[in-house]
């Protein structure tokens, strides 16, 4: 069957960094996305890879490696804007995103 | 409008009702999607549709139907609704003539079913 496997909740202090693991297993790999989703509102887009490697975005950052199935997500610098769920999806064989269930960070100040 | 619109925002709903959720985008975007997403599990796809005319079934497709008479439009109807269909209910499109399919989200229609 197809995966998304992501820790539940992390908590981090402002100012820190911040690592989100996510590792799948799915039928065809097309990319890898991850979404911010602020309680209550719809999920919006971050990032995107489908090479491995590192993707940089200002303060967030996404690295991939398709041989291990893994991608994590790096928040530096954290404010408290930055408590929200990311959401970790791949996009399979056939164009769909499978997600995975979030994970809740938590930013204490 | 700007983006994804979806009515109405919330609804309460007596078990047995039919109830349609609208979704309407302005971006022109080829595919649209409906997911539902609950406490402790991630966006589960209930029905897609790659363009106008056509719809398909994902993940979750029973008791929920879709139709796609244009571009622009996707309501998604509920027959007969069950409390197991109680749930936040997302639509999103996407353009699939990019390099990758970054999907845009309306926000949301909260439904309560007793």
């Amino acid at each position: 069957g197809q995966n998304i496997d992501q820790p539940t909740e992390m908590t981090a202090t402002e100012g820190a960094i911040v690592q989100i693991n996510c590792t799948y297993q799915t039928s065809g790999f097309n990319g890898l996305f991850w979404y911010q989703q602020h309680a209550g509102e719809a999920p919006t887009f971050l990032s995107y890879n489908v090479l491995d490697g590192l993707e940089e975005k200002g303060r967030f950052s996404s690295f991939l490696s398709r041989s291990k199935g893994y991608s994590y997500l790096l928040l530096k610098e954290l404010q408290m804007k930055d408590s929200a769920s990311y959401l970790c999806a791949v996009e399979d064989s056939n164009y769909q995103l499978i997600w995975g269930a979030g994970t809740k960070l938590i930013i204490k100040p | 409008i700007a983006g994804i619109t979806q009515a109405p925002t919330s609804q309460i709903l007596a078990a047995g009702r039919r109830m349609t959720l609208r979704c309407t985008q302005d971006m022109r975007h080829n595919a649209m999607y409906w997911y539902r997403q609950d406490l402790g599990l991630g966006l589960r796809l209930i029905h897609y549709s790659n363009t106008a005319g056509t719809t398909g079934k994902g993940e979750v497709p029973d008791g929920y139907s879709v139709s796609r008479a244009n571009t622009d439009d996707f309501p998604l109807t509920l027959a007969s609704a069950v409390p197991s269909q109680t749930s936040v209910y997302f639509c999103a499109s996407t353009s699939t003539s990019g390099s990758y399919n970054e999907q845009f989200f309306g926000p949301g229609t909260r439904l309560t079913v007793l």
